[in-house]
């Protein structure tokens, strides 16, 4: 079974720029995350889709953030503008429901200069 | 709602024993743990759901206290590959929010 895909997995860009990050989950999973990591600090939520329906994005920083999830298959992540504190690593993890651990992908750092 | 760990980092020599604690203010439906090496993604260790449950593989075991407020990872005997960073989750049982906790950076040297 392939696991979560993040692409791509590192992204410098400069600052005011869009970047566009992508998360392929498991096959079959309804439920999708995003988190990010800061600074080697602890893990934050952003969002939580159920198949392409948003279901909690209590935790996306700004309108500067948005996340689809096209036909509830892979879901995209776009920073835009892209700002010096946006920098971090950026993870995708996906679940078959609430009674399973969640398997996440290697995350996409980005660094915004 | 972000469960709070601790310690927050311990270092062990190679053999010695480690306990991770999470706590939350409510009670939780469930807790996860992960572990997260460096550059890498966080890896799924166990989930407990049951107030007063245990279980664990190999050298690596947690515990949900009865008020379901409270989880314990227990390191022992550790190894060199147990470095990394230890984080506890918790979720609602309509798998609708999940928070992560605090994390513990655990070290294990020669």
């Amino acid at each position: 079974e392939a696991g979560v895909t993040q692409f791509p997995s590192h992204s410098v860009i400069e600052k005011g720029q869009t970047v566009t990050l992508r998360c392929d989950p498991i096959s079959g999973h309804d439920n999708l995350y995003w988190y990010r990591r800061v600074m080697g600090k602890e893990i934050k939520f952003l969002l939580h889709f159920v198949k392409e329906s948003k279901q909690d994005e209590s935790g996306m920083p700004n309108n500067r953030f948005l996340a689809e999830r096209t036909g509830g298959t892979y879901s995209t992540l776009k920073v835009q503008p892209a700002e010096l504190e946006d920098s971090g690593v950026y993870f995708c993890a996906s679940t078959d429901g609430n009674l399973y651990g969640y398997t996440f992908g290697s995350g996409t750092r980005l660094t915004v200069v | 709602q972000q469960p709070v760990q601790s310690p927050q980092a311990v270092i062990l020599r190679e053999g010695e024993d480690a306990v991770i604690n999470c706590s939350s203010s409510k009670a939780l439906y469930s807790v996860h743990w992960y572990r997260q090496k460096h550059g890498e993604a966080p890896v799924f260790l166990m989930i407990l759901l049951k107030g007063g449950e245990q279980k664990g593989h190999d050298k690596i075991s947690a515990s949900f206290n009865e008020k379901k407020q409270q989880s314990s990872l227990y390191l022992t005997a550790s190894q060199l590959s147990y470095s990394g960073t230890y984080f506890c989750g918790t979720g609602n049982w309509a798998g609708n929010q999940f928070y992560f906790g605090t994390g513990t950076s655990l070290t294990v040297i020669p």
